[in-house]
């Protein structure tokens, strides 16, 4: 079986570039959802995608979107970055039966300069 | 508007002993209580959890008591080792199935 992967694992952009972040689900599991941790910080959540749908967001602003793929697979895209944008971004999959467990991948380590 | 408050922000042990990580939340449609174990440079992983329906749940040296009327959760790990410091994010978890997150507790067990 394999897990929830995460890529690139590090990346470094500059205020006002864009930035595409990929996740590969585990298998079996058709929910993905995207947290942002900030250093010393638990995971916030970003939004949340079922079914090739966004059916959950939080607190975050229009320039953070995301797809999800027929394979379950997606990705998260954010726009115009700027300097409190820099954190691990985490992509979490689920089970189809929704229990709440979360299985995370490493995350993606993104600094913005 | 934090809805799962989480203490100690940082905790260091020694190796034997007790560690307790406390939580308390506000919404009461919760029903789900995870606890994850994070290690450096690695996503969050599911360490145990429990629902409302139960008082206390052990797993191992891991033990989750659960005062609904208070609500209140916390995290004891027993005979604490080295290999147990890591931060521990307390969640809780309600009918959208999404968590809210503590803020974490970075535990530091000495040999």
């Amino acid at each position: 079986e394999t897990g929830v992967t995460q890529s690139p694992t590090h990346l470094i952009k500059t205020r006002g570039q864009q930035v595409t972040l990929r996740c590969s689900s585990q298998s079996g599991h058709n929910t993905v959802s995207w947290y942002q941790q900030a250093l010393g910080q638990g995971p916030q959540f970003i939004f949340q995608y079922y079914r090739e749908e966004e059916n959950g967001r939080g607190n975050f602003p229009p320039r953070f979107s995301g797809l999800q793929f027929p394979n379950y697979s997606s990705e998260l895209n954010v726009n115009a970055l700027e300097l409190d944008d820099s954190a691990l971004y985490l992509c979490a999959s689920t089970t189809p039966r929704g229990t709440g467990e979360l299985f995370f991948g490493e995350g993606s380590r993104l600094t913005v300069l | 508007q934090q809805q799962v408050k989480q203490s100690p922000q940082s905790l260091i042990v020694q190796k034997g002993g007790i560690s307790i990580i406390n939580c308390a939340y506000e919404n009461t449609a919760f029903d789900y209580f995870p606890w994850y174990q994070q290690f450096p440079g690695k996503g969050p992983a599911l360490l145990i959890a429990i629902r409302p329906d139960v008082s206390e749940k052990k797993e191992g040296r891991f033990t989750i008591s659960f005062n609904k009327s208070a609500k209140q959760f916390s995290l004891h790990i027993m005979d604490s080792q080295p290999g147990d410091s890591a931060t521990y994010f307390c969640a809780a978890v309600g009918g959208s199935y999404i968590p809210t997150f503590g803020r974490g507790t970075s535990l530091i067990v000495h040999p």
